[in-house]
């Protein structure tokens, strides 16, 4: 069936430093691909999406690829802040359900 | 205003006790879900609801049941709670079927089971 990978956690990073969370999917087809982030004591939140291939989500700051490829989906930040500390959720859409991650904690230092 | 709220926030009940779950959402969206958030597993699906008294299992439905009565309520009630069912659960929200309109979540329920 249709799966997700991510690297696992935690990842801790300097403020500043560039940032790569990797996330790879097994599906038939081309499902459109998310990533959400969840902060500490909250639900989950959508960040960015891709419907198709080639499609690049962003927001805040965050941007992903939708590589068909490679089956990729790896989640970049150029310079990250001690308030993007959160774990972060890759997902895929499986006949209109989500597909999750494990999730991959990040902790950013000052 | 939180468009979706879930109570209670946290709860620990005994083993074999029936514990119910409340979803309430203020969007007045059609699709509802109740998952499980575990350490390693991500989230995983155990019930969804697409309608008024319509529902469907998710992957590990098993030992859970759901109702809806009023599109702003979701209840998921854990039969007989075992220790298994330890996790947070967290109910989401969306407008339609199709994930890309986005699913909003709620703040999770902490539930232990003794």
């Amino acid at each position: 069936g249709d799966s997700v990978t991510q690297m696992e956690g935690p990842v801790t990073l300097s403020e500043e430093a560039f940032l790569t969370i990797n996330c790879t999917y097994t599906a038939t087809g081309y499902p459109s691909l998310f990533w959400y982030v969840q902060y500490p004591g909250e639900g989950l939140q959508l960040l960015l999406k891709a419907t198709k291939a080639d499609d690049k989500g962003s927001n805040k700051g965050f941007e992903a690829t939708y590589r068909k490829e490679t089956t990729s989906f790896h989640l970049e930040k150029g310079s990250v802040q001690v308030s993007d500390s959160a774990v972060y959720f890759c997902a895929l859409d499986s006949n209109y359900q989500l597909i999750w991650g494990a999730g991959t904690k990040l902790i950013i230092k000052p | 205003d939180a468009g979706i709220t879930q109570s209670p926030r946290h709860k620990v009940t005994e083993t074999g006790t029936p514990v119910t779950l409340r979803c309430h959402q203020t969007e007045n969206h059609r699709y509802m879900y109740w998952y499980r958030q575990d350490p390693g597993h991500g989230l995983r699906l155990i019930h969804y609801s697409y309608g008024v008294k319509d529902t469907d299992k998710g992957e590990v439905s098993d030992g859970y049941s759901v109702s809806r009565s009023k599109t702003e309520d979701f209840l998921l009630t854990l039969e007989s709670a075992t220790s298994s069912q330890t996790s947070v659960y967290f109910c989401a929200i969306s407008q339609g079927m199709d994930p890309s309109y986005g699913y909003t979540f709620g703040s999770g329920t902490r539930l232990t089971v003794v």
